[in-house]
């Protein structure tokens, strides 16, 4: 059971927008920022945003991150077959002191 | 270019110990806090530990607390997770990952490719 809820499954066809949620609580996304990742099978995570709306360099702006209150959103527009993976949500939690994750969601392009 | 290569893994019988490696290039390592992330095989992501940047502080997960320990050697810029009283549980990829920036709150933004760790009698 991951301390912050993803929906397990996400699709969507080439060139749509697909956006995936990700909930938690007020110690962990209501306090802190978020990060999205993308996993490319067999692949280590790839951080795709952070503090919410930032993205590091290199990263498509076709990727985009948003959050309100105790939840978060990760936005892909013009959707490519290679953006196939699963996607990761994660904040610091103040109460744990650690890092939390979701438990990922898996996006197929149709 | 900004790497993290980890090694150390391997296959160990539960109740055994490992001692895993992250070795850091391409930047100022010492500036930087570093977490172990751990994934099941086909599992999430789990964080398993950190390490604040001049190594005054440490947090690690519930699930570890008392059997794993995170240490650095900023002299060798390397990052170190000894693992003692393994279970099957533990058996997963572990990952070294860099923060964000100074602190340890705001992102994981650099990962290593992984070192397997299989417990198993």
């Amino acid at each position: 059971q991951s301390v912050l809820t993803q929906p397990p499954s996400a699709s969507g066809t080439p060139g749509q927008r697909v956006t995936i949620s990700c909930s938690g609580s007020r110690s962990n996304i209501g306090s802190n920022a978020v990060n999205w990742f993308q996993q490319l099978p067999g692949a280590a995570p790839k951080l795709l945003t952070y503090s919410h709306d930032q993205r590091p360099s290199g990263v498509p702006d076709r990727f985009s991150g948003s959050k309100s209150g105790t939840s978060a959103s990760l936005a892909i527009s013009g959707l490519q077959s290679e953006d196939e993976a699963d996607y990761y949500c994660a904040a610091w939690d103040d109460s744990l002191n650690g890092w939390v994750f979701g438990g990922g969601t898996k996006l197929t392009v149709l | 270019q900004v790497q993290l290569v980890e090694s150390g893994g391997g296959v160990v019988r539960p109740g055994r110990s490992l001692r895993l490696s992250c070795a850091a290039s391409g930047f100022t390592f010492n500036n930087f806090g570093i977490h172990w992330v751990r994934q099941a095989p086909g599992r999430g992501l789990e964080w398993v530990a950190v390490i604040w940047f001049d190594g005054t502080k440490k947090f690690s997960a519930a699930s570890v607390k008392g059997r794993f320990t995170i240490s650095r050697d900023n002299s060798k810029s390397t990052l170190y997770l000894q693992m003692n009283s393994l279970r099957v549980e533990d058996t997963a990829v572990y990952y070294c990952v860099r923060s964000l920036g100074p602190t340890v709150y705001n992102g994981l933004d650099v990962w290593g490719q992984g070192t397997t760790v299989i417990v198993s009698s």
